[in-house]
């Protein structure tokens, strides 16, 4: 099936450093989600983007919907520990079909103290 | 308490084995999800379900089968389990209106001997 495309795969970073990851695809969504999973735990979801171009902010999260509709950038500032885990990126293409999410497989993150 | 509860968490078992994995929800959407995680993979659709009434097969559906016993509630299973059904398995739901959110339960981890 279908499948987005997360970069980088994996990124250790210090503590405090700023993180970008970016979700791209060959196909337009119309809608873009950004999830955080913690290990053994569900995806929680930390921003939602429904318009191109839309930047949107969740404390220190900031995710932007591409112009093209075929991208997201996620990025974290002042990163901490709590901030390890796998995002991954969500995209949808039409409304209220449920069958059209679809799935990156996540950006790995660890933060060094 | 988590608004998407799936039971059991964790659970071994056998080749041959039925096994059921259950999902409640307390978010009074219409729209339930199976997935199943793999390492390295994005999240990949078996069976959604839009309704009561309404059983869909997503994209990786052979080998299991579903349940929609009330709004609530949906139950996974797999007739006769094997080896490379061992996977993490998460429930997800959204709402029939409004923009297209997908809300995870904490997922099951199965693993088939």
């Amino acid at each position: 099936g279908q499948q987005l495309n997360q970069s980088p795969q994996s990124m250790f970073i210090q503590e405090g450093e700023d993180v970008s990851m970016n979700c791209t695809s060959s196909s337009i969504f119309n809608t873009w989600l950004w999830y955080k999973q913690d290990p053994g735990e569900g995806p929680v979801l930390l921003i939602a983007l429904y318009k191109a171009g839309e930047l949107t902010s969740n404390g220190r999260l900031t995710a932007q919907f591409g112009i093209t509709r075929k991208d997201s950038f996620l990025n974290i500032s002042a990163s901490i520990p709590s901030d390890v885990g796998i995002y991954f990126c969500a995209g949808l293409q039409g409304y209220n079909y449920g069958q059209n999410f679809v799935f990156g497989p996540g950006t790995r993150l660890s933060v060094l103290p | 308490d988590a608004d998407v509860t799936q039971t059991p968490r964790n659970r071994i078992t056998k080749t041959g084995k039925r096994i059921m994995l259950e999902c409640s929800q307390t978010k009074g959407h219409d729209r339930m999800y199976w997935y199943r995680q793999d390492p390295g993979l994005g999240l990949q659709l078996i069976y959604y379900s839009f309704d009561v009434k309404d059983i869909n097969k997503g994209e990786i559906s052979d080998g299991y089968s579903v349940s929609r016993q009330a709004q609530a509630k949906f139950s996974l299973s797999l007739e006769s389990a094997i080896p490379n059904q061992t996977a993490l398995y998460f429930c997800a739901t959204s709402d029939l209106v409004g923009p297209g959110e997908l809300f995870f339960g904490e997922g099951s981890r199965l693993t088939v001997l």
